[in-house]
């Protein structure tokens, strides 16, 4: 079956500190795979998104890379703000099962 | 425009009692969903709904009932609360397509029993 492992938080950076938050994945055929956001009090987002072996997704300063030869999507940002505080989620879906498979989520907390 | 509005947005009440969490999108998708989040932060899917059909069905107590009168609409009926229930429960559409399903979450409805 789909699974997904992302790294356990919570993660605490100064800001504009270099970020990575790893994710790796399991999944039957050829998955797409997610970040999703969640800010305090609010709802999870669509971060970013990557469909295909070696796409790049990014936003907003974010970066994540499709790497099929290592199953890893792992997200990146060059310079964190204190605005960039949430829970962060890696998720895939494959046409095995539409239903998409979360990572556990990881916090980020980033101090002035 | 909120694309996945749900209300309430915070419903504390007794154990024992009957509530609902009301779902509604405007995206014009196929598919609905209800998640439930724990104090960890760990997403659990409860129910999947296509076009008002029932699709998944996880481990979920019977108290809990999802009801889609139609495909824009996905309610959430709770009977008979226990302390077990707080958590904060996500509504969520989607439409599937070829390059993935990307999932549109509503703002979430932190459920307090006491």
């Amino acid at each position: 079956g789909n699974s997904v492992t992302q790294m356990e938080g919570p993660v605490t950076l100064s800001e504009e500190a270099f970020l990575t938050i790893n994710c790796t994945y399991t999944a039957t055929g050829y998955p797409s795979l997610f970040w999703y956001v969640q800010y305090p009090g609010e709802g999870l987002q669509l971060l970013l998104k990557a469909t295909k072996a070696d796409d790049k997704g990014s936003n907003k300063g974010f970066e994540a890379t499709y790497r099929k030869e290592t199953t890893s999507f792992h997200l990146e940002k060059g310079s964190v703000q204190v605005s960039d505080s949430a829970v962060y989620f890696c998720a895939l879906s494959s046409g095995g099962s539409y239903i998409p498979t979360f990572g556990r989520g990881t916090s980020l907390i980033v101090h002035p | 425009d909120t694309a996945v509005s749900q209300t309430p947005k915070y419903l504390v009440t007794q154990m024992g009692n009957d509530k609902s969490i009301k779902c509604e999108q405007n995206l014009g998708h196929d598919t609905m969903y209800w998640y439930k989040q724990d104090s960890k932060k760990f997403l659990k899917i409860m129910f999947s709904y296509n076009n008002k059909e029932l699709i998944i069905n996880e481990t979920v107590p019977n108290r809990f009932s999802p009801k889609s009168p139609d495909k824009a609409h996905l309610n959430l009926h709770i009977n008979s609360l226990e302390l077990g229930d707080s958590a904060v429960y996500f509504c969520a559409s989607s439409q599937v397509t070829y390059s993935g399903n990307t999932i549109y979450f509503g703002e979430g409805s932190w459920l307090t029993v006491v």
